[in-house]
Formats: structure tokens, sequence, C-alpha cells
């Protein structure tokens, strides 16, 4: 059974960081692509970061670039988001997510991890 | 970078009716579209991917259609457990996927 368990988040003022970690299992983790997916409390869902499954790849939502930074550790079969420079608007529920296959959807979210920045 | 839109942003509906959701795309993504449906409190779910393709375990109520930049998720008869929102996602642009804003079905 695919398993994705989200951990790190918290309570963190304005201009800190928190690393988000994703805990995978069930699954051949270093076969496939990874994402995070943030949704702040009433708001849509919003795609933060992507890494493929070698790290050779790399994408950000503009809202985020220059502050986030995503990686992973096959070995340890574990996503991460490390988040700089927080602001009140990255309050939101984290989501990480697994790509099916290719360039395709997200077939299996873990349950989320909430970040609230606020002083 | 690749805009979604939907419409509506929310609908009421009753049990048993037909439904449709549209999402547009800002350019031409071929078939790399996916649906999701997201209850309160939980994750999403993915409904259909590549425009048409129905994910395993989802029921046969709910298809998708489109290609290019216009796309529709249809389901044919609303069953109570089927009031959600729904959201699609475009997922052409490598590693740079957007969602839509999301449409909200409530019980009319």
């Amino acid at each position: 059974e695919v398993q994705l368990v989200e951990s790190g988040g918290g309570l963190v003022q304005p201009g800190r960081s928190l690393r988000l970690s994703c805990a995978a299992s069930g699954f051949t983790f270093d076969d496939y692509a990874m994402h995070w997916v943030r949704q702040a409390p009433g708001k849509g869902l919003e795609w933060v970061s992507g890494i493929s499954w070698n790290s050779g790849s790399i994408g950000y939502a503009d809202s985020v670039k220059g502050r986030f930074t995503i990686s992973r550790d096959n070995a340890k079969n574990s996503l991460y988001l490390q988040m700089n420079s927080l602001r009140a608007e990255d309050t939101a529920l984290y989501y990480c997510a697994k790509v099916g296959g290719g360039v395709g959807p997200f077939d299996y979210w873990g349950q989320g991890t909430l970040v609230t920045v606020s002083s | 970078d690749i805009q979604m839109t939907q419409s509506p942003s929310s609908l009421s509906a009753s049990v048993g009716d037909r439904v449709t959701i549209t999402c547009r795309a800002s350019q031409s993504i071929s078939s790399y579209l996916n649906w999701y449906q997201q209850k309160p409190g939980k994750a999403p779910k993915l409904l259909i991917y590549a425009a048409s393709s129905l994910q395993s375990g989802v029921p046969s109520r709910f298809s998708g259609s489109g290609s290019g930049t216009d796309f529709t998720l249809t389901i044919s008869s609303l069953q109570p457990e089927d009031f959600a929102t729904y959201y699609c996602q475009q997922s052409y642009s490598t590693l740079l996927f957007t969602f839509g804003p999301g449409t909200k079905v409530d019980i009319k």
C-alpha cells in the first residue's frame, strides 16, 4: 500500500525557516517524480514544487522561487521542502504527492502538514 | 506559465443530475489534463488523467473529454458522495504544474 506521510509543519514567525519531510513507502520511490502542493485555509490547491526521480529536474512556482528548495533522498525514501524567508501568505496545509508516471498526474497524496506563519 | 481557469466556480445540483464542469488552459496542453475531487478535510483524489482516462477505482459516471485548451469533466448522474470541490490540473509543462481554481458542487 502506498503511503506518504508529511511532517515538520508548525507555527513559525515571518522571516524564519522550516523544513518539511515526506516519508514514502509501498512503492519504488526512486522510480517516480514527487511534488509539493499547498492549500491555504479555505482556498484552492496551489502547486509548489516538483522534483524528478533522480533530482535532475526541479521546478518551483513563482510564489516560492528563491525561497523554497525541494530535495529528495532516495536511499531514505524521503522528500523534503526547505522553506526560508517565510511569509504570512505561505500559511497552508502542505501535501506531498507522487506522480503516476511519465509527466502524469498525482496518483497518491499524503494527509498534509500544516504550516502557520505568524508573529 | 500556463494558467488554468474553471467554470463555473460553484454550482448547485440535485442527486441524479448530469453535471458538467469546464476547464480552459491559457495555451495548448494537448491531453495533459487531470481532474481531482476533494472533500472537506481530505486530500485530493485523482479522478481522470490524460483528459479522458478514468483512474482505477473511480466510478464510470465520471468522464472527461477535450484536448488542446478546452476540457470538460462530466458526472452523468450525481450521487450524494459526489458533492465536493473539483480541480483541473495541467501536467504539460514538465515540473511546472498548475491547478485550476476549483469548482464547488453542492446540494440544491
